[in-house]
């Protein structure tokens, strides 16, 4: 069974740029989660997806969004990119909503010049 | 009161030790704790995980103790090899919502 899939594995951006983001989950697995990794806040919760509806929002400013397409596929998408938005993007996928456990991918290095 | 607070930071043990790391979480409703292994490059990735209504969950040299009056739960590693050396996370969630809340991690390298 082939585990969550993120892709791009990296991206350079510069500020004031946008970017998107994609995720596919394990197959069969409904609920995708969105995760940002630094160094210095380590892994922080974005935001939850399940049935193409937000059902959970972490503490992030309006220029993190996403989305969720009827096959569980997910996007992220950042706005106006800041220089604090370089991390690691992570997608975690789980088989319904608000389960557990949470399988992760390898993530997305987004990093802006 | 969404915290949780992991140590070490990093940790050094030699082969064949036993590795420990703990956990502190806040919040009472939180029912469901993880710990993951992360290696450079890649995601995390689950290692071993419980509820609050058992105190210990062994799987094979990685074991779980769980202190819920304490709210405190910790992750031993024995036998402690060098392919164990990556960074450490334990998180706390709730099995009604998908939102893990993460330790800051700790970096573990085991010599040999």
């Amino acid at each position: 069974k082939a585990g969550v899939t993120q892709t791009p594995r990296y991206l350079i951006k510069t500020r004031g740029q946008q970017v998107t983001l994609s995720c596919s989950p394990i197959s069969g697995h409904r609920s995708v989660s969105w995760y940002q990794q630094t160094p210095g806040q380590g892994l922080q919760f974005l935001f939850e997806y399940f049935s193409e509806t937000q059902r959970n929002k972490g503490n992030f400013p309006g220029r993190f969004s996403g989305r969720q397409f009827s096959n569980s596929r997910s996007e992220m998408n950042v706005s106006t990119l800041e220089l604090g938005d370089s991390a690691l993007y992570l997608c975690a996928s789980s088989s319904s909503a608000g389960t557990q456990p949470q399988h992760f991918g390898d993530g997305t290095r987004l990093s802006i010049l | 009161q969404q915290q949780v607070k992991q140590s070490p930071q990093s940790l050094i043990v030699q082969k064949g030790g036993i590795s420990i790391i703990n956990c502190a979480y806040e919040n009472t409703a939180f029912d469901y704790f993880p710990w993951y292994q992360q290696f450079p490059g890649k995601g995390p990735a689950l290692l071993i995980a419980i509820r609050p209504d058992v105190s210990e969950k062994k799987e094979g040299r990685f074991t779980i103790s769980f202190n819920k009056s304490a709210k405190q739960f910790s992750l031993h590693i024995m036998d402690s090899q060098p392919g164990d050396s990556a960074t450490y996370f334990c998180a706390a969630g709730g099995t009604s919502y998908g939102k893990l809340t993460f330790g800051q991690g700790t970096i573990l390298t085991v010599h040999p």
